[in-house]
């Protein structure tokens, strides 16, 4: 059974930071990998979508890395902002069954 | 634009009154997925269909069903609604599964 641990669970910043944060998965056997934003109170917005066969993929200042043979990926934010406090979810998708979602991490910048 | 939205945003209803939440998408995907999620908890998955076929997951309490009428809409019955399923409903969907999940607003259910 598919599981997605992300660490740490909570991460507190300065403004201006560069921060990571990891997500690691026990099945490589994986179709993709999506992280994905959640305000409090919201919905989930999409940020990055990971095909298998690729190693990376940006969005602004945002950068997912995947390391399938090793179950891990990181969600790399530079520069952060007060507005990018949110929790960020990452979720894996074996493409025959529904996404597997981590707990999230939960960030917060502070100005 | 292109998307997913749910009604309401707010639900509040009486403990035991069948309550039910919608989701619609114009997005033509042929995925629609209802997970329920918790306080600090990661979205748990109820149902999904593909295309009209219905797909229920082993732990989904038999107090919840869904209804799919047609590609758009896709609804959420909860039959008698416990304390315990006070909870943010998230609506998603995704074309085959090949291009990510596209996730509504949510809707947050408060049982009193």
């Amino acid at each position: 059974k598919q599981e997605v641990t992300q660490i740490p669970a909570a991460l507190s910043v300065p403004e201006g930071e560069n921060l990571v944060l990891n997500c690691s998965f026990t099945d490589s056997a994986i179709y993709n990998l999506q992280w994905f934003r959640q305000d409090p109170g919201k919905g989930l917005t999409s940020l990055l979508l990971i095909q298998s066969s690729q190693r990376e993929q940006t969005s602004g200042r945002l950068n997912a890395s995947l390391d399938k043979s090793s179950g891990r990926s990181t969600l790399y934010i530079a520069a952060s902002q007060p507005g990018d406090s949110a929790t960020y979810l990452c979720a894996v998708d074996k493409g025959n069954t529904p996404l597997v979602f981590g707990k999230g991490t939960r960030l917060s910048v502070i100005a | 634009d292109a998307m997913v939205i749910q009604n309401p945003r707010y639900q509040v209803t009486q403990f035991g009154k069948p309550v039910t939440l919608s989701c619609s998408q114009t997005l033509n995907h042929n995925v629609m997925y209802w997970y329920q999620q918790k306080s600090s908890q990661a979205p748990k998955l109820l149902f999904h269909y593909y295309d009209k076929d219905f797909n229920n997951e082993a732990d989904t309490p038999d107090n919840f069903q869904s209804r799919r009428p047609n590609t758009s809409f896709c609804f959420l019955d909860i039959r008698s609604p416990g304390l315990g399923d006070a909870a943010m409903y998230l609506c998603a969907t995704s074309r085959d599964r090949t291009r990510g999940y596209t996730f509504g607003s949510g809707t947050r259910l408060t049982v009193v």
